[in-house]
């Protein structure tokens, strides 16, 4: 157990859906990072929150949206899906600076039929 | 985009022998660190290599770094059935309030027994 949890494990749905992924952070970790994962595209930084506010925008689509709460859990809300939104979705924490490491979660794994 | 590339995609080897992994990146980095990926896992920290060191050692596990050719190694040595993973290579950036970390693609490493 890395410390970080994320729900639920896996997911299918049907194109056109809306979903949401959970992330709670590994104790004491402020920051929040997704990024996505395909066979294609490898690891996708999607977006990065710290303390409750947004920090940075990697390659999210504006059919995505996430958000950090005020007990720093974090989910990534997917719309409109599409079947190339198939990915594992990884959450990601670190302290106060990603310079000492990130913590994986074990994912998501969304298809999308 | 990727800042890192790690090469080779894929190496196979035999239980015992040593493997080594390259990463190449474009831009000045603060840090670039190791991961590893069981097969549908979270990326798990293996080792972090600041801008201002050389070499780093954990355990079976050798990195370099040499900023005036933005490339870095990974040398595991002794490898093991349980070193088949996916090794990805990850440089932090930090700027505008933002610090994360840019991963390559990996090199997915096959150990034989």
């Amino acid at each position: 157990d890395s410390g970080v949890t994320q729900t639920p494990k896996h997911l299918i749905t049907a194109t056109g859906q809306r979903v949401t992924l959970r992330c709670s952070p590994r104790s004491g970790d402020l920051s929040v990072y997704w990024y996505q994962q395909s066979l294609d595209q490898g690891l996708q930084f999607l977006i990065q929150y710290y303390n409750g506010e947004e920090r940075a925008k990697g390659n999210i689509l504006e059919r995505f949206s996430a958000q950090q709460f005020p007990d720093l859990h974090s989910e990534l809300n997917l719309s409109s899906l599409e079947l190339g939104d198939s990915a594992l979705y990884f959450c990601a924490s670190s302290g106060q600076t990603s310079a000492y490491g990130y913590t994986f979660g074990s994912g998501t794994r969304l298809t999308v039929v | 985009s990727q800042q890192g590339e790690e090469d080779p995609q894929a190496l196979s080897i035999q239980e015992g022998e040593n493997a080594t992994m390259n990463c190449s990146y474009k831009t000045s980095i603060n840090n670039l660190q190791w991961y590893r990926q069981n097969s549908g896992r979270g990326l798990v920290h293996l080792i972090l290599i600041r801008s201002n060191e050389r070499e780093k050692h954990s355990g079976r596990l050798r990195v370099t770094l040499d900023t005036s050719k933005k490339s870095s190694s990974l040398l595991i040595t002794a490898s093991r059935a349980a070193d088949t993973a996916s090794y990805f290579c990850a440089t932090g950036y930090s700027g505008g309030g933002a610090d994360g970390l840019t991963f390559g693609k990996g090199t997915h490493l096959i150990i034989q027994p």
